[in-house]
C-alpha cells in the first residue's frame, strides 16, 4: 500500500516561495501507474487541487494558481515537490500529497498523506 | 470550471438511520465523480470513485449514485464512526481542473 509523508517549513513569510516535499513509500514513482499531487485545504474550508505530475515530468495545474505553481519529481529519491511563489496570507492552508491511480479517466485520489500546515506570516 | 453543490450543509443523523447526501454539478460529469470522508484532523479518505464503486476496505453500508449531473451518496445505517465531514470531487475535464463540492458534515442528532 502507498504510503505518503509531506514535509516542509511550517511558516513562510509573504511574497516568498513556498516549498513542500512529499515521500512516497510502498511502491516507486518511476515503476508509473499513478500520478502524484497536492491539493489544500483553507483552514475550516473545503479542498482545492494544485496540481499533478506524472513521473516522466508531465505536469497539469489548476488554472487558477498556475502562474505560481511548479510541481517536480525526483524519482531517485521517490519524491516529488511542490514551489507557489509569492504567497500571501491567502495561501495558508493545510497542505495534502496524494496520488491518483492511472486509470481511463484520471482524476480521484485514492491514497493521501496526513497532510501538514502552511502559515503564511510576517 | 465545473462547480460542485452539495447538500445539506449539515446533515443530523442518529445512529442506525440512514443518511442521504446529494452532489450536483454544474454541468454533466458523466460518472466521473468521487466522494470522501474526512474526520476532524485527519486527511480525506476515498470512499467512492466512478459514482458508483466503493473503494479498497469501505464497508457496504456506504453506496453511491448517479450519473450526469446528479448524484448521491447513501450511508445505509450510520455507526458512531460515520459523523464526519463528506466531500464529492468531479474528475471528467480534459485538461484537468479537478473541483471539489464544499462538504456535507453528517452529525449526531
Amino acid at each position: 500500500q502507498v504510503q505518503l509523508q509531506e514535509s516542509g517549513p511550517g511558516l513562510v513569510k509573504p511574497s516568498q516561495t513556498l516549498s513542500l516535499t512529499c515521500t512516497v513509500s510502498g511502491g516507486s514513482i518511476s515503476s508509473g501507474g499513478y500520478y502524484w499531487s497536492w491539493i489544500r485545504q483553507h483552514p475550516g474550508k473545503g479542498l482545492e487541487w494544485i496540481g499533478y505530475i506524472y513521473y516522466s515530468g508531465s505536469t497539469y495545474y489548476n488554472p487558477s494558481l498556475k502562474s505560481r505553481v511548479t510541481i517536480s519529481v525526483d524519482t531517485s529519491k521517490n519524491q516529488f515537490s511542490l514551489k507557489l511563489s509569492s504567497v500571501t496570507a491567502a495561501d495558508t492552508a493545510v497542505y495534502y500529497c496524494a496520488s491518483l491511480p492511472e486509470m481511463a479517466t484520471i482524476g480521484y485520489f485514492d491514497y493521501w498523506g496526513q497532510g501538514t500546515l502552511v502559515t503564511v506570516s510576517s | 470550471e465545473i462547480v460542485m453543490t452539495q447538500s445539506p450543509a449539515t446533515l443530523s443523523v442518529s445512529p442506525g438511520e440512514r443518511a442521504t447526501l446529494s452532489c450536483r454539478a454544474s454541468q454533466s460529469v458523466s460518472s466521473n465523480l468521487a466522494w470522501y470522508q474526512q474526520k476532524p484532523g485527519q486527511a480525506p479518505r476515498l470512499l467512492i470513485y466512478g459514482a458508483s464503486t466503493r473503494a479498497t476496505g469501505i464497508p457496504a453500508r456506504f453506496s453511491g449514485s448517479g450519473s450526469g449531473t446528479e448524484f448521491t451518496l447513501t450511508i445505509s445505517s450510520l455507526q458512531s464512526e460515520d459523523f464526519a465531514v463528506y466531500y464529492c470531487q468531479q474528475y471528467n475535464n480534459w485538461p484537468p481542473r479537478l473541483t471539489f463540492g464544499g462538504g456535507t458534515k453528517v452529525e449526531i442528532k
